[in-house]
């Protein structure tokens, strides 16, 4: 069964906004990561967030965690289109576990 | 620097044919290594996962099954597909299990069955 599920499903904005996705999981984690897949590609690895941070920054991107609403958000500042894919966020449980994953499309 | 490499990177089978996905890693040693499906417009599903040679873990019942014949070899197969095996296949590595770390995601196999 998956542990994290992101909302919305769908996002679409223009350029230079910016994009919050949220997270929610079920069970207690050690940590929890987002990911982005562009369209027929590969996931990669964005951000990893442990279970005693509350937030953190990696560029345009910001993480925040809640263990006591079991959530998370990512946001991205100041969107660009080649932001535009699909972003999962992944706990850990007993083996990394995703969502369904939110589709973002910036447009130009 | 590490490597994931994953072939064919496009498939069409007909019900019935075997399957092999072959995926390797370069520049790591004894890497934990995992299979994801993913539907269309889905998440990841994860299939199998290795933690060294020969050792495979199923996690969904299903008519594939997984190999690892060397330290950073990785393979998925079928006897006889089905139409249910259509999809996104992922192979990934990583350095830790339980998702304490960072997953590496090869580029992916999409298999088409008809």
């Amino acid at each position: 069964s998956q542990q994290g599920e992101e909302d919305p499903q769908a996002l679409s904005i223009q350029e230079g906004e910016n994009a919050t996705m949220n997270c929610s999981y079920k069970t207690s984690i050690n940590n929890l990561q987002w990911y982005r897949q562009n369209s027929g590609r590969g996931l990669v690895h964005l951000i990893l967030i442990r279970s005693n941070e509350r937030e953190k920054h990696s560029g345009r991107l910001r993480v925040t965690l809640d263990t006591s609403k079991k959530s998370s958000s990512l946001l991205i500042t100041a969107s660009r289109a080649a932001d535009t894919a699909s972003y999962f966020c992944a706990t850990d449980g007993n083996k990394l576990v995703f969502g369904a994953g939110t589709i973002l499309r910036v447009k130009s | 620097s590490q490597t994931i490499h994953q072939w064919p990177a496009t498939l069409v089978q007909p019900v019935g044919s075997p399957l092999s996905l072959e995926c390797t890693v370069e520049g790591t040693s004894n890497p934990n290594l995992y299979w994801y499906r993913q539907a269309a417009g889905r998440g990841l599903q994860l299939l199998f996962y290795s933690v060294g040679i020969g050792q495979i873990s199923s996690e969904v019942p299903q008519n594939l099954s997984a190999s690892r014949p060397q330290d950073r070899q990785f393979i998925l197969s079928s006897k006889k597909l089905l139409l249910s095996d259509s999809g996104f296949y992922l192979c990934a590595w990583s350095v830790d299990l339980a998702g304490t770390g960072e997953l590496f995601f090869g580029e992916g196999s999409r298999l088409t069955v008809l």
